[in-house]
């Protein structure tokens, strides 16, 4: 298995420019999830979706922080407008279904941003 | 609110000197207990995953163990290719989010 695709590895943008984010969770997984990581505030989850459904987006950081999940292969995590306190490494996770079980998340290389 | 602990921030080993490293946690009913790796530049890859209060695992190098308040991470004669960020993590008995430690950063010398 290809693991978590995550695209671009790198993006540097400029203040006020709208920045999209994409990932391929693994085939099979209907668990998704997206997180952030910094040096002050760690791995921090922003939203996670169920079967393409956003079920917890309390992490999302404000209004100009938007994800979508349109079918089972496919995510996007967008910020318009883009600050300079939005970079971060913004990881995308999956993992298999959970009901009573716990599954181990399977993270992606993650896409380090910089936002000057 | 669910928080995870991980103690000491950072450790410095000589290659086969054993340690442990610490993770405490408080959470409303724990579904399971999560152990990840993560190097430098990449995503955190998955190590081990613990339920039950006395549960063990091992894993090469590493064993994981769980009580109702911690689990330790038992890194036993360490190599250079050990070193590493050793992240610790809680679900709670309900929903699928994971809450995440600050880490360990492990660096082991030959």
């Amino acid at each position: 298995d290809a693991g978590v695709i995550q695209s671009p590895r790198h993006e540097v943008t400029e203040m006020g420019q709208e920045v999209t984010l994409r990932c391929k969770p693994i085939s099979g997984h209907n668990s998704l999830f997206w997180y952030r990581q910094t040096m002050m505030r760690g791995l921090e989850l922003l939203i996670y979706f169920n079967n393409n459904v956003p079920i917890d987006d309390s992490g999302m950081p404000e209004d100009r922080f938007s994800a979508k999940m349109p079918n089972a292969s496919f995510s996007t995590l967008k910020i318009q407008p883009s600050e300079p306190r939005d970079s971060a490494v913004y990881f995308c996770a999956s993992s298999q279904p959970t009901g009573t079980a716990s599954y181990e998340q399977y993270f992606g290389p993650g896409t380090r941003l910089t936002v000057t | 609110e669910d928080q995870v602990t991980q103690s000491p921030e950072a450790l410095r080993l000589q290659e086969g000197e054993s340690s442990s490293l610490n993770c405490s946690y408080t959470v409303s009913g724990l579904r399971g207990l999560f152990w990840y790796r993560q190097d430098p530049g990449k995503g955190p890859e998955f190590l081990f995953t613990l339920y039950s209060a006395g549960e063990e695992k091992e894993k090469e190098r590493l064993k994981a163990t769980l009580t109702k308040k911690e689990s330790f991470l038992h890194i036993t004669a360490p190599k250079p290719e050990d070193s590493a960020t050793y992240l610790c993590a809680v679900q709670a008995q309900y929903g699928n989010k994971l809450v995440f430690g600050a880490g360990t950063i492990l660096r082991v010398k030959s």
